[in-house]
């Protein structure tokens, strides 16, 4: 069966520090990756998303930056961290092939000081 | 972009009763999905439903694509049900989902 890991799971970060975020998936192949971002009390705000190695889609402008180095991992990266970047963000996966449902991962609480 | 409103925004029910989820969208979607999220901030799949019903156990949701909504509901509530519902949807033509505002849902005992 197929699963998803995000870590960490908290994070505590000064302002103008860097970040990276791991998400990894198992037990499937080429899946679609996304990354979402949930300020508290809010919905959740698709950050981006990619259908293959190398190929990123931002969909809103930002500090933030992702990367794909290999079929089934997923980063979310800053250089400098703003206050404005404190979230709960959450990673997703779902099968390559059209129309598929997506499943999330646990998420990790990021706070900036 | 399609945009997806859920109603109501919040929703207090006392133990046992019935409830019922509304998600709007503005336009042709291929997929939609249910989901709640737990106090502790998971995400767990309800339904994946672009058309038709669905059924299971006290949760069923109906989703009428032609007329560009989706129905979820929760029949005898439990405490446990509490938390906060979000539909959301796939526009035609991409990969993105697009998620909706959100039910906040609190059960009384």
């Amino acid at each position: 069966s197929q699963t998803i890991h995000q870590w960490p799971a908290t994070l505590v970060q000064p302002v103008g520090s860097p970040l990276s975020l791991e998400c990894t998936v198992e037990g499937t192949s080429n899946p679609n990756l996304y990354w979402y971002r949930q300020a508290a009390g809010r919905g959740l705000q698709l950050l981006f998303y990619s259908v293959g190695i190398g190929q990123i889609s931002s969909e809103v402008p930002q500090n933030l930056s992702a990367s794909r180095p290999q079929d089934r991992q997923f980063i979310l990266s800053s250089k400098k961290l703003l206050l404005s970047d404190s979230g709960f963000y959450l990673c997703a996966w779902s099968a390559m092939t059209d129309y598929q449902p997506q499943h999330f991962g646990d998420g990790t609480r990021l706070s900036i000081l | 972009g399609i945009q997806v409103e859920q109603s109501p925004p919040d929703l207090i029910l006392q133990e046992g009763a019935n409830s019922t989820l509304r998600c709007n969208f503005s336009d042709s979607v291929n997929n939609l999905q249910w989901f709640h999220q737990n106090p502790w901030g998971q995400l767990i799949n309800l339904f994946y439903i672009p058309s038709g019903t669905k059924q299971n156990g006290r949760l069923s949701a109906t989703t009428v694509a032609t007329e560009r909504y989706s129905l979820l509901y929760i029949s005898s509530s439990q405490t446990t049900d509490s938390g906060v519902y979000f539909c959301a949807v796939g526009a035609s033509g991409t990969y993105k989902y697009i998620f909706g505002t959100g039910t906040r849902l609190k059960v009384l005992a």
